[in-house]
């Protein structure tokens, strides 16, 4: 299976700002990667599908002008939470589509804390 | 539309046997997957079904039912470790990669 890893592991912001999450395929080249989000108590919700070389694709409710995906390679999808808010305080995890009939493995995930 | 439910907590207790069920109506099917999630970390793969009937590994055993919509999670022997919360995911699309779209969770707890 794929081996993700997600960076950084914690963030604080102050309100307003902007921050930049990384998520590298180490062992697999990934045309698709999938960001989702995780409230306390709550579970996985997909944000957005992540495709190499072309726009993101946002599930309902998510804005795409406040995240920001790129995915510039095959092995690099960024995830840019634009002007954070305290509601966007989160558990965000990365995951890559490996080949068929695979599970998604995860990224360690993103601690966001916006003050 | 999409709707995975399975319960939101259980309780067990070590040594014993817990069956996590999860049931699941989506448009497009193509594999449910089971995830051990421990607080404040990412998911972990356990188990995967694609066809109907049951999947073991170790102690840890998966089973499905196309036709019911219904899949649950056998732990056997369990152990204090095994507390968390188990995921249920369905792979939404009708082709064997794509996103997975999950359940609530289920938080088990373990007591000695």
């Amino acid at each position: 299976g794929a081996v993700v890893s997600q960076h950084p592991s914690r963030v604080i912001c102050k309100s307003g700002t902007s921050v930049k999450i990384e998520c590298r395929s180490l062992d697999f080249q990934a045309t698709t990667m999938f960001w989702y989000r995780q409230f306390p108590k709550q579970s996985l919700m997909l944000m957005a599908t992540s495709n190499e070389g072309s726009k993101a694709t946002y599930e309902q409710g998510v804005e795409k002008d406040k995240f920001l995906i790129n995915h510039a390679s095959l092995t690099l999808s960024t995830l840019t939470v634009t002007s954070a808010h305290p509601e966007d305080s989160s558990f965000y995890i990365c995951s890559v589509e490996g080949p068929p009939n695979s599970p998604l493995h995860f990224g360690n995930g993103t601690r966001l804390t916006v003050t | 539309g999409q709707n995975i439910d399975q319960p939101t907590e259980m309780t067990a207790t070590e040594g014993a046997i817990v069956q996590i069920n999860c049931t699941y109506q989506t448009s497009g099917f193509n594999g449910l997957f089971w995830y051990q999630q421990h607080a404040g970390e990412a998911p972990t793969f356990l188990s995967y079904n694609v066809l109907d009937g049951l999947e073991e590994k170790g102690r840890f055993s998966s089973f499905l039912s196309r036709s019911k919509g219904y899949s649950y999670l056998l732990l056997k022997e369990l152990q204090m470790k095994d507390s968390a919360s188990y995921l249920c995911a369905v792979r939404h699309g009708s082709s064997n990669t794509g996103k997975l779209i999950f359940g609530q969770g289920t938080t088990l707890q373990v007591k000695p």
